[in-house]
């Protein structure tokens, strides 16, 4: 079963926020909420996590609801090198990265 | 910063031959994952190992084996190959299987023919 549902597809114009959303109605406490993306055929690559509080690095921004049950992605400036597929993934506690299917973000000029 | 490395990056081998991957995890890490993703797919876990234990397993079919060796790179030995093999294999690392974030090589892409 799936623990996370994605947009299939999003476009975004370059120079603007991009914000991907993300449920999770059945996380559990103890349960972090990753989001990684893959650029064509590429290693996927970390962006950020979190697990309550809201989060910001130098990529992007993840805030998550209070009940934890969604989560959203936001890329502040969106480049035309943002294009790629985003996973959003609930860690289990086997540590694995269970990769569903992500939203598929384009970012047009 | 050291990556993850990965080698080959692209194989080519006929059926039923065999094949080795290697993965060399960030210095330091202990642990290391890999993932299968077919054409079209997403990745895919297939196994893993912390400290040179295998430490969970996926769907990583039993004609395949691995092992992490002492200096905590590992290989990824796949036998009596098939077509549907034909995929991208990435290695990804921690530091601990509690270490959270795993950090992933550019791949290696095994073309069956």
């Amino acid at each position: 079963d799936a623990k996370t549902t994605q947009p299939p597809s999003m476009d975004c114009a370059e120079g603007r926020a991009a914000n991907l959303p993300c449920n999770h109605s059945t996380i559990s406490g103890n349960e972090y909420v990753y989001w990684y993306r893959q650029i064509h055929s590429q290693g996927p690559q970390y962006i950020i996590h979190g697990l309550k509080n809201n989060e910001t690095n130098e990529m992007a921004s993840l805030i998550i609801t209070e009940d934890r049950k969604s989560s959203t992605l936001i890329l502040p400036h969106a480049t035309l090198r943002d294009t790629a597929v985003y996973y959003c993934i609930v860690r289990e506690d086997d540590y694995k990265l269970s990769f569903g299917a992500g939203t598929t973000v384009t970012v047009r000029a | 910063a050291a990556g993850v490395i990965q080698s080959p990056r692209h194989l080519i081998k006929e059926k039923r031959e065999t094949a080795t991957l290697k993965c060399y995890p960030i210095p330091r890490h202990d642990t290391v994952y890999w993932y299968q993703q077919g054409p079209g797919q997403d990745p895919q876990f297939l196994i893993s190992f912390y400290e040179k234990m295998q430490s969970d397993k996926g769907s990583i079919p039993d004609r395949f084996s691995a092992q992490q060796f002492s200096d905590y790179h590992s290989e990824l030995n796949m036998s009596s190959l098939e077509l549907g093999d034909s995929a991208l294999y990435f290695c990804a690392s921690s530091l601990g299987l509690a270490g959270l974030t795993q950090f992933f090589g550019p791949g290696t892409r095994l073309t069956v023919l």
